[in-house]
């Protein structure tokens, strides 16, 4: 089954434990993107990539870093973890990077919790 | 800048009745437009979008979309709503950027749909 799967579903953890959030997708797409959701906010894109090695900055970049070190995974990694990041994460990935008809196929989610 | 507005937090509706959830645009250029459907503890599923052509766009589960060029909004529609298609609702703006395709999300509608 093509899909975007997340790990983990999940996490409550204390303020600057490091942590990493795994996305892997098994349909070969270029482009993936990390999102977090917050009420009223809809979803903003914290990083993408749009191939191996090939990483940038999205709308709200600060305190994540990511990698891109194979085609079909892309971790969130949360150096320093602070409350202010307490959200729902969602990865996302999509079969080309040129601007394309197609939408995207998400992940399941990661509910992330840092007190 | 681009932008996507719903400008409905929640929408409700007796279950057998229509349902319209609003949604208005703004990109330079010909949008591709998107509605994506989140079910509880589920990630984003893709509903329907709108490339090109016909204004009145079908997709998944009876919903429908209506593209209105002079009026930049794609509002989703149903004829009958379903109890179970109470849930959270995304509109979604592609635009080129740097050569990849990015989706802007709006904010949200919850749709409860009552008995």
């Amino acid at each position: 089954e093509a899909q975007v799967t997340q790990n983990p579903r999940y996490l409550i953890t204390v303020t600057g434990k490091k942590l990493t959030v795994t996305c892997s997708q098994n349909m070969n797409h270029e482009y993936m993107s990390w999102y977090r959701q917050d009420p009223g906010l809809g979803l903003r894109q914290i990083y993408y990539s749009m191939n191996v090695e090939v990483t940038d900055k999205g709308d709200v970049p600060e305190g994540y870093k990511v990698s891109r070190k194979e085609k079909r995974n892309f971790p969130l990694i949360l150096e320093s973890p602070s409350p202010n990041q307490t959200s729902l994460y969602f990865c996302a990935s999509s079969p080309s990077r040129a601007r394309s008809p197609d939408g995207y196929t998400f992940g399941s989610g990661t509910r992330l919790t840092v007190v | 800048a681009q932008s996507v507005a719903q400008p409905e937090d929640q929408v409700n509706v007796a279950e057998g009745n229509p349902l319209t959830v609003k949604c208005t645009y703004s990109v330079s250029g010909n949008p591709y437009l998107f509605w994506y459907v989140q079910y509880p503890n589920r990630g984003l599923q893709f509903l329907l979008k709108y490339i090109t052509g016909d204004n009145l766009v079908k997709g998944s589960y009876g919903f429908e979309a209506e593209f209105n060029k002079s009026q930049t909004s794609f509002h989703l529609k149903k004829p009958s709503a379903l109890v179970s298609d109470s849930a959270l609702y995304f509109c979604a703006v592609s635009r080129n950027s740097g050569g990849y395709n990015k989706l802007i999300f709006g904010a949200g509608t919850r749709l409860a749909v009552h008995p």
